[in-house]
């Protein structure tokens, strides 16, 4: 199946600070890719949808000047979160699709735990 | 509005079957997925289904009735690593996925 990667697994950092997260489709073309957050005990919720070279879209509730997302190939987006607050700290995953080979489904990273001090 | 529903909790015997039912109201359907999710972990994909009937993948199988908007997944031999939270999702006619809220299964000895 279709491999997708993250990197950093975790990371920890101080309030105020901003920490990027990529997400890598390894052995395909992700013509579209998913963030999404998990707080503990809690489902996952949807961040934003990126296209490869077009602006991503935000859902509701999602402030797209924090959680900056860039899709500029067609492997690998990155989210970054900028001036990160202990309210942060959660688990991101991203997951790609190649809906041009017809793939509805949704391959996952593996997370990235991150924790805001 | 759009809606998936799954029970939030669910406990069974090592051993034994389960089954996971999803409800769902959405605008258009393309398809239902099962993911697992461990703990800590991202979701995995269990299976797919797109028309009516049911799939069968070895220990597990799910079932979909379009014309009723409704699923189940079928864990059959219960192991104790089957402990998860299970998601069931539809893809919607604009073909994105809309996501339950998650099942969390706990097998007993």
């Amino acid at each position: 199946g279709a491999v997708v990667s993250q990197h950093p697994s975790w990371v920890i950092c101080k309030s105020g600070t901003s920490v990027k997260i990529e997400c890598r489709s390894l052995d395909f073309q992700a013509t579209t890719m998913f963030w999404y957050r998990q707080f503990p005990k809690q489902s996952l919720m949807l961040m934003a949808t990126s296209n490869e070279g077009s602006k991503a879209t935000y859902e509701q509730g999602v402030e797209k000047d924090k959680f900056l997302i860039n899709h500029a190939s067609l492997t690998l987006s990155t989210l970054t979160v900028t001036s990160a607050h202990p309210e942060d700290s959660s688990f991101y995953i991203c997951s790609a699709r190649d809906l041009e080979a017809g793939e509805y489904e949704q391959y996952f990273g593996p997370g990235t735990r991150l924790t805001v001090t | 509005g759009q809606n998936i529903d799954q029970p939030t909790e669910m406990t069974a015997t090592e051993g034994a079957i389960v089954q996971i039912n999803c409800t769902y109201q959405t605008s258009g359907f393309n398809g239902l997925f099962w993911y697992q999710q461990h703990a800590g972990e991202a979701p995995t994909f269990l299976s797919y289904n797109v028309l009516d009937g049911l799939e069968e993948k070895g220990r597990f199988s799910s079932f979909l009735s379009r014309s009723k908007g409704y699923s189940y997944l079928l864990l059959k031999e219960l192991q104790m690593k089957d402990s998860a939270s299970y998601l069931c999702a539809v893809v919607d006619s604009n073909y994105q996925l809309i996501w339950g809220a998650g099942t969390k299964l706990i097998i007993k000895p």
